[in-house]
C-alpha cells in the first residue's frame, strides 16, 4: 500500500511566523504534490515536484515555497504566514498507471493562522 | 481556466439503492479521470479510475465515461450508510502528461439513508 506521511495533523501558528509543512512517501514515486482544501473552493494545487531539487508553480503559488531535496520528501513553507492560509494542507504523490497518474493522498494538516 | 464541474447535493439515496454521481470537465486534452471518497475530517481516498470510453466496474463500483460529451459519472450499487461521503470527481491537468496533478470538482455530498 501507498503510504503518504504528515508531519502535523492539526498545527496553529501566529501571523508572520514561517511555517514548515512536511511530507513523506514510502513507495519511491517521482511526482508530489500539495493542495490546499477550503469549504466552497475544494482542492487547489498549490506546488508540485517531478523529481529532487524540481518544483512547479500550481494554481496558487503565492505565499508559498517548496523544498525537495530528497526523493521521498516534499516540504511547503509559509515564508510569513496570514489568516488567509488557515486552510486543510493535503500532501499527495503519485503512480503511472494504465489509466494515468494515480495520486494518493497522506492525512492532511489543519493549519490556523492566528 | 480548466474546470470540473459537480452538483454539491446533498443527494440523499435510500439504502440499498443506486447512488448515481456525475462529472462534466471542460478541457477535452483531460485523458484520464478520477473518482475520490471524503469522509468528512479525512483526506480523499482514491476509489477508482478510467481512461477509455465506457464502463468500468470494481466491486459495487461502475465508473461511466463519455468524452464526447465531456462526462464521468460514478455508480454506487447496493449502497450503504458506510458510503455517505463527500465524492471528488478529478481529471489530469493535460500539460505534462498528467504528471502536474489533477483538477478536482468541489465534490458531491452523497448521504444514504437507512
Amino acid at each position: 500500500d501507498v503510504k503518504v506521511t504528515q508531519s502535523s495533523r492539526y498545527l496553529v501558528k501566529r501571523t508572520g511566523e514561517k511555517v514548515f509543512l512536511e511530507c513523506v512517501q514510502d513507495m519511491d514515486h517521482e511526482n508530489m504534490f500539495w493542495y490546499r482544501q477550503d469549504p466552497g473552493l475544494g482542492l487547489r494545487l498549490i506546488y508540485f515536484s517531478y523529481d529532487v531539487k524540481m518544483k512547479e508553480k500550481g494554481d496558487i503559488p503565492e505565499g508559498y515555497s517548496v523544498s525537495r531535496e530528497k526523493k521521498e520528501r516534499f516540504s511547503l513553507i509559509l515564508e510569513s504566514a496570514s489568516t488567509n492560509q488557515t486552510s486543510m494542507y493535503l500532501c499527495a504523490s503519485s503512480l503511472l498507471t494504465g489509466t494515468g497518474y494515480e495520486q494518493y493522498f497522506g492525512p492532511g494538516t489543519r493549519l490556523t493562522v492566528t | 481556466q480548466k474546470e470540473v464541474e459537480q452538483n454539491s447535493g446533498p443527494l440523499s439515496v435510500p439504502e440499498g439503492a443506486i447512488a448515481s454521481l456525475n462529472c462534466t470537465y471542460s478541457d477535452r486534452g483531460s485523458q484520464s479521470f478520477f473518482w475520490y471518497r471524503q469522509y468528512s475530517g479525512k483526506s480523499p481516498e482514491l476509489i477508482m479510475s478510467i481512461y477509455s470510453n465506457g464502463d468500468k466496474e470494481d466491486g459495487r463500483f461502475t465508473a461511466q465515461l463519455n468524452k464526447a460529451s465531456q462526462y464521468v459519472s460514478l455508480l454506487i450499487r447496493d449502497s450503504q450508510p458506510s458510503d455517505s461521503a463527500t465524492y471528488l470527481c478529478a481529471v489530469n491537468r493535460p500539460s505534462g502528461g498528467g504528471a502536474d496533478g489533477l483538477t478536482f470538482g468541489k465534490g458531491t455530498h452523497l448521504i444514504i439513508q437507512p
